[in-house]
């Protein structure tokens, strides 16, 4: 079974639609963090969580919100969602040392 | 703010070469230093991660060194195959947030 596991693999929403984004982990890790990845801007950090009462915005938080629902499990929202968020979203996790897994991604279409 | 960049853009190259893929970054003030591969329409796969105290790390094939003070890590991957192709992401990390490069891609031909 994967470590992370991302709930839906692809979703294609409409505008103005709510969208929530699922993100579990078997590693027993404290730390999780949602990405998204456009082509040619790499992947840039969204939010970030280091315990499940701890929540931190990333770099582009903007439009998205999180929720921390217990150790193994860290969901984005998109509340309102619009084209420019068509991106490849994914979850990942970290122990204290810093290394990084990964989910296997959520493509998600906004049209 | 860090900025990573990632040189070559792209590289192919035949099977059995070694080759250095750079890592640049603004920022020298990092915990550590992580390098990623991509296939495409894939998660990442941790490779390596190297602490600020360290200079390198070694897994397999793979060696990777940092040089926090000119902000610079490079990744030698030994007798390259292609099952190698992938995209190679650099990610430093500073007060715990991680900030990606954009990649180099690489092509290893049969």
């Amino acid at each position: 079974d994967a470590d992370v596991t991302q709930t839906p693999r692809n979703r294609i929403t409409k505008t103005g639609k709510r969208i929530m984004l699922e993100c579990s982990q078997t590693k027993g890790h404290d730390r999780m963090y949602w990405y998204r990845q456009d082509p040619g801007l790499g992947l840039r950090l969204i939010y970030y969580s280091f315990d499940v009462k701890d929540i931190n915005k990333g770099e582009i938080s903007d439009g998205y919100s999180v929720s921390r629902q217990a150790q193994a499990k860290f969901s984005l929202s998109l509340e309102s969602a619009i084209p420019n968020q068509t991106a490849l979203y994914f979850c990942a996790t970290s122990d204290r040392t810093g290394f990084q897994f990964f989910g296997p991604g959520t493509r998600l279409t906004v049209l | 703010k860090q900025e990573v960049t990632q040189i070559p853009a792209a590289l192919s190259v035949p099977e059995g070469e070694n080759l250095v893929l750079n890592c640049s970054f603004t920022d020298s003030a990092i915990y550590n230093l992580q390098w990623f591969r991509q296939d495409p329409g894939k998660g990442l796969t941790s490779l390596l991660l190297i602490q600020s105290s360290q200079r390198e790390q070694t897994s397999g094939r793979l060696n990777a060194s940092l040089d926090k003070s000119s902000g610079r890590s490079t990744l030698y991957i030994a007798a390259s195959q292609p099952g190698d192709s992938a995209t190679y992401l650099c990610a430093p990390t500073g007060t715990y947030k991680y900030i990606f490069g954009t990649g180099t891609r690489l092509k290893v031909l049969a």
